[in-house]
Parts: C-alpha cells; sequence; structure tokens
C-alpha cells in the first residue's frame, strides 16, 4: 500500500458524459500527478499540482481539467467523454515537485460506452 | 525531449534462473532513473531510484539496477526469479526541469516458468 487513495476504482459511464476522478496523496506529499495509461499509448503523464497550483502540463485533453485542494487532495475532471478516454488514471505523489520518487496509487479504471 | 525505451515487450524465464530487463533513455541532463512493477489489476509500486552517487543500485524484492550513463542504460537485474515476480516492468526518467513527470517506456511483461 502506496499510501496513495484513489476513488472510485471502477466507473463505467456513457459517451458526452463527464466524470470527476478523485485522489489523496501520502500525507505529507505536497504534489499530486495523474497519468493514463491505455494500451494504444502507455503511460501518459497528464498533469502536476505542487501545494496547489499547476506545476506542469503533459498530453492533458483540452476536454481534461484538474485541481488541487488546500487540504492536498486532488480531482481529475474529464468531460464529453469518447470511448477512447476509456484507460486506468493513475494518480502519484511526492513530497517535492521536483527530483524525487514519485508513489502511485491503485488507479480508477474508466469505460466509456 | 525526454524518452525511455524497453526493447523486450515479453520475456519468459524459469524459476531461479537470472533476469535482465533492458532500458534505454534519452535525456539531455543527468537523469534521474526510476524501476516500477505493476502486477494485474494493480497500481505501480517503485522499486528503485537512481539519482546520482553509487551507479549500482539495490531496491526491493532483491532487484538491482545499473546505472551507465556512456550507454545511456539502466538495466534491471535479479540473481534468481522468484514465480511472485511476474508481472509488468516499467522504466522511467524524470528530471529537474519544469517539474517532475515521468517519461515511461512501453514496459516489459515477465513471465516466469516453475
Amino acid at each position: 500500500d502506496s499510501g496513495v487513495t484513489q476513488t472510485p476504482k471502477h466507473l463505467i459511464t456513457a459517451t458526452g458524459q463527464r466524470v470527476t476522478l478523485r485522489c489523496s496523496p501520502r500525507s505529507g506529499d505536497l504534489s499530486v500527478y495523474w497519468y493514463q495509461q491505455s494500451l494504444d499509448q502507455g503511460l501518459q503523464f497528464l498533469i502536476q499540482y505542487y501545494n496547489g497550483e499547476e506545476r506542469a502540463k503533459g498530453n492533458i485533453l483540452e476536454r481534461f481539467s484538474a485541481q488541487q485542494f488546500p487540504d492536498l487532495h486532488s480531482e481529475l475532471n474529464l468531460s464529453s467523454l469518447e470511448l477512447g478516454d476509456s484507460a486506468l488514471y493513475f494518480c502519484a505523489s511526492s513530497v517535492r515537485d521536483t527530483a524525487y520518487e514519485q508513489y502511485f496509487g491503485p488507479g480508477t479504471r474508466l469505460t466509456v460506452t | 525531449a525526454q524518452s525511455v525505451t524497453q526493447p523486450d515487450i515479453h520475456i519468459t524465464v524459469s524459476e531461479g534462473a537470472s533476469l535482465e530487463l533492458r532500458c534505454n533513455y534519452s535525456y539531455g541532463a543527468t537523469p534521474y532513473l526510476f524501476w516500477y512493477v505493476q502486477s494485474p489489476g494493480q497500481g505501480l509500486q517503485l522499486l528503485l531510484k537512481y539519482f546520482s552517487g553509487d551507479t549500482l543500485v539495490q531496491g526491493i524484492k532483491g532487484f538491482e539496477a545499473e546505472f551507465k550513463r556512456s550507454q545511456s542504460s539502466f538495466n534491471l537485474r535479479k540473481p534468481s526469479v522468484h514465480w511472485s515476480d511476474a508481472a509488468e516492468y516499467f522504466c522511467a526518467v524524470g528530471g529537474t526541469g519544469g517539474g517532475n513527470k515521468l517519461t515511461f517506456g512501453t514496459g516489459t511483461q515477465l513471465k516466469v516458468e516453475l
């Protein structure tokens, strides 16, 4: 158990819908990262937050957004969902915003039908 | 841009045999390198990391990796594989610029024959 929690574990929804994935980092970690894992794209970095501020952005679609709250938990919002958004979404956390190992949560499996 | 290559998609070894998983990276400065393991339906577990110093790093579960700057490699090794090591292994590179994103390789699926 890494100490990073993600809810829900599984999510099934229809195309065009909007969902919110939630992540709580390890105690003491200030930085949160979101990654997408799919069969065709592999593990892709989406976005990083550090102490409430966006720190780095990767291959995140405009239909996706994220935020980190004062209690340091983070939410990833996915809207206008398409079949291709079906994937495993991981949250990770680390103590600092750079040069530090990341600990991953168990993931949320999103299925868009 | 940083990138990671794991040339072996699948590897099968017999239980008790030694293991080496290959990883080559591309990064402009001194890289930070990681190996993660993912069991079916699970998240990624950190096996070991290299930031600086001794180029041979020890990790959990009896794994080790060696950083070779001249070859841009960070291969993962284990002297004797156990059946429970069957999983997918990911090499990743991170850096200090522009945040702390990890770039992952495509993974190597390890099968252990009893």
